[in-house]
């Protein structure tokens, strides 16, 4: 069966600090990768996502990830992270060409100033 | 576009009581997925629709829970009898096609309590 797994649940840096938060998924085939953010009190936005091509996948507000298909691995990087990036960070994914995505329990971020 | 609308934003109930939850997708999209978000089981699918049609409902929890889309701009979740362990957030999102071609978009999500 499909399973995502965040390592942390809870993540405490403080401005300008590098983070990098894990991803590892199970599922035995071709699979799209995604990062979803949510910010306090408001819904869930794609942050970024992966589907083939290049590893390395750019995401907005400076947020990036890379696929690593030999350790199943989707982790999500920004080498210097802000107090607006406090939010809830979901990585999801689904098999290739299937219509649901299963999500990990995400990891809670906080920056302190 | 206004995107995704549920409503009510938050509900709280006495155990027993029926809950309906409401979405409206964004206008032209063919997906509809209804999630639920707790601190211990994280954000789960519970079932989604393709043209109006239930596709997979094999996370629905039980019977109590039941979902509807009558037609493309207006599906409902609904709990009868509720009971105090559904207190959650229950967000809608949508789509066009199929992911990850296109994103799944969500909604501000229901929180509800039973009290």
């Amino acid at each position: 069966a499909q399973s995502v797994s965040q390592h942390n649940h809870h993540v405490i840096l403080s401005e300008a600090a590098s983070l990098e938060l894990g991803c590892n998924y199970s599922y035995g085939g071709t699979v799209n990768l995604f990062w979803y953010v949510q910010y306090p009190g408001q819904h869930l936005q794609l942050l970024l996502k992966y589907f083939s091509g290049d590893p390395l996948v750019k995401g907005i507000k400076g947020f990036e990830a890379e696929f690593i298909k030999s350790k199943f691995s989707f982790n999500l990087r920004k080498p210097s992270v802000q107090w607006s990036d406090t939010a809830e960070y979901f990585c999801a994914v689904n098999g290739y060409r299937d219509d649901k995505i299963i999500f990990g329990k995400g990891t809670r971020l906080h920056i302190l100033p | 576009d206004a995107g995704v609308i549920q409503s009510p934003r938050h509900e709280v109930t006495e155990m027993g009581q029926e809950v309906t939850l409401r979405c409206k997708p964004i206008s032209g999209h063919d997906y509809l997925f209804w999630y639920r978000q707790t601190m211990m089981r994280g954000l789960e699918l519970l079932i989604y629709f393709n043209n109006n049609v239930p596709i997979d409902d094999s996370g629905m929890p039980e019977d109590r829970f039941s979902a509807k889309m009558p037609n493309a701009s207006f599906s409902t979740l609904k709990i009868q009898p509720s009971e105090p362990r559904d207190s959650a957030v229950y967000f809608c999102a949508s789509s066009l096609g199929t992911s990850p071609y296109n994103e799944q978009f969500f909604g501000p999500g229901t929180r509800l309590t039973v009290l």
